[in-house]
């Protein structure tokens, strides 16, 4: 079974320009998850999907940040404008089912320059 | 929301000896904790979880323990391997929700 696939692996850009991440999560796993991790800390939710519905974006930046879950499956998460202090590393993770306990899996993670 | 803590931030230990790690939560609510390994460049990998309604699980070197009163959980890794270091997170659910929060790690060091 594939594990959780993202891409780009890595990106280096310049702040103001956009970027975007890609996620696919494992078959048949409702819940995804975006994450960003700074350096040398935890992992922090950005936004956590439902099948397709974004349950938890409460630590997501608006201004700048977005992103998608269409369909239910494949994930999108942008940022427009980046920033300099947007350079981490973008994880995403997924999990079986709502309502149970549940072992999330997560990607290789997207790390992030702004320059 | 959850607070969890984690303690210390780096832990250097010699090979064969024991290394401790310990973890607080704030959300009674909290039932399900999971311990994350994440090596240098690598994903965060899922090495032992516990469920509230145990106080202590193990797996081979690995053993967690929980202090629901208190509300603080620890990984203990014994006869510890060079290969054991890495950075490792605690976490906290509310497992009907799905919604983790992250300690802020722990880098082990084991010296051979």
């Amino acid at each position: 079974e594939a594990g959780v696939v993202q891409s780009p692996r890595y990106k280096i850009i310049e702040k103001k320009q956009p970027v975007a991440f890609w996620c696919n999560p494992i078959s048949g796993h409702n819940t995804l998850y975006w994450y960003r991790q700074n350096l040398g800390q935890g992992p922090e939710l950005l936004i956590r999907y439902e099948n397709e519905e974004a349950v938890d974006d409460s630590q997501l930046p608006k201004d700048r940040f977005s992103a998608e879950r269409l369909k239910g499956v494949d994930s999108t998460l942008k940022i427009q404008p980046a920033e300099l202090g947007d350079s981490a590393v973008y994880l995403c993770a997924s999990s079986p089912l709502w309502g149970s306990y549940n072992e999330q899996f997560f990607g290789p993670g997207t790390r992030l320059t702004v320059l | 929301g959850e607070n969890v803590e984690q303690h210390p931030s780096t832990l250097s230990v010699q090979e064969g000896d024991s290394a401790v790690i310990k973890c607080t939560y704030s959300d009674s609510a909290s039932n399900y904790f999971p311990w994350y390994k994440q090596e240098l460049g690598k994903r965060p990998q899922l090495i032992i979880d516990i469920r509230s309604n145990v106080g202590e699980k193990k797996d081979q070197r690995i053993a967690v323990t929980l202090n629901k009163t208190a509300k603080h959980f620890s990984l203990h890794i014994t006869e510890t391997q060079p290969e054991d270091s890495a950075v490792y997170f605690c976490a906290a659910s509310i497992g009907n929700f799905n919604k983790f929060y992250f300690g802020s790690g722990t880098k082990l060091n084991v010296k051979p």
